[in-house]
């Protein structure tokens, strides 16, 4: 069954500090790949996407991810964290004949100042 | 003002009624779906649309009901069957013919059983 898997439910960081949050997928194919992000009480926002090419993506607000095959993996990186990054992440995959994503249960993010 | 709006943002229901969740979209987009998170569980699909006067069900459409007559709109009913339908309910819509196309979603609607 294909699947999305964000291993951390919580994580927390120093304002400042970096960060990298997982994601695994489990997918026969590799899938198109997603990260979005979800403030308190708000719906979702599309931070980066990954279809082909370059493994490295950019995404808004600073956050970049990389697609590395042979770890079945999309990690969310940014360099250094800002207060206003404290939010709620998720991970999307969908395959080729499916109109419908799978999402990870996400990663809540905390930020200490 | 391109968009997706949802409304209301909050909404009440006592047991046993029947509620309606409002989403409209002016993306022009073929495609929307319905929605629901809950604490740690992430998103649910229950409904989606590709096409207006066509839907199908998701993984959770017990108890929720949806009408899709206009391309513009895709509005949900939670009815008196959903034993537990306080959540986030969240509406969304995509391109379609792009299989893998962003999703772009609405603020959503905080749904409380009293």
């Amino acid at each position: 069954a294909q699947s999305v898997t964000q291993p951390d439910i919580h994580i927390t960081v120093s304002e400042g500090a970096s960060l990298e949050l997982r994601c695994n997928y489990s997918y026969g194919a590799t899938p198109y790949l997603f990260w979005y992000v979800q403030s308190p009480g708000q719906g979702l926002q599309l931070l980066l996407k990954y279809f082909s090419g370059d493994t490295l993506v950019q995404g808004i607000k600073g956050f970049e991810a990389e697609f590395k095959r042979s770890q079945s993996s999309f990690n969310l990186r940014k360099p250094s964290v800002h207060w206003s990054d404290a939010a709620e992440y998720f991970c999307a995959a969908s395959s080729g004949g499916s109109y419908i994503p799978t999402f990870g249960r996400g990663t809540s993010l905390i930020v200490h100042p | 003002d391109g968009g997706i709006t949802q409304s209301p943002k909050y909404l009440f229901r006592k047991e046993g009624q029947n509620v309606t969740l409002s989403c409209e979209q002016n993306l022009n987009h073929d495609a929307m779906y319905w929605y629901r998170q809950d604490p740690g569980q992430g998103l649910r699909l229950i409904y989606y649309s590709q096409i207006v006067n066509d839907f199908q069900k998701g993984d959770i459409a017990e108890g929720y009901s949806v009408s899709r007559e206009k391309k513009e709109s895709f509005p949900l009913t939670v009815t008196s069957a959903q034993k537990n339908p306080t959540a986030f309910y969240l509406c969304a819509t995509a391109r379609a013919g792009k299989i893998a196309d962003t999703q772009y979603f609405g603020p959503g609607t905080r749904l409380t059983v009293l």
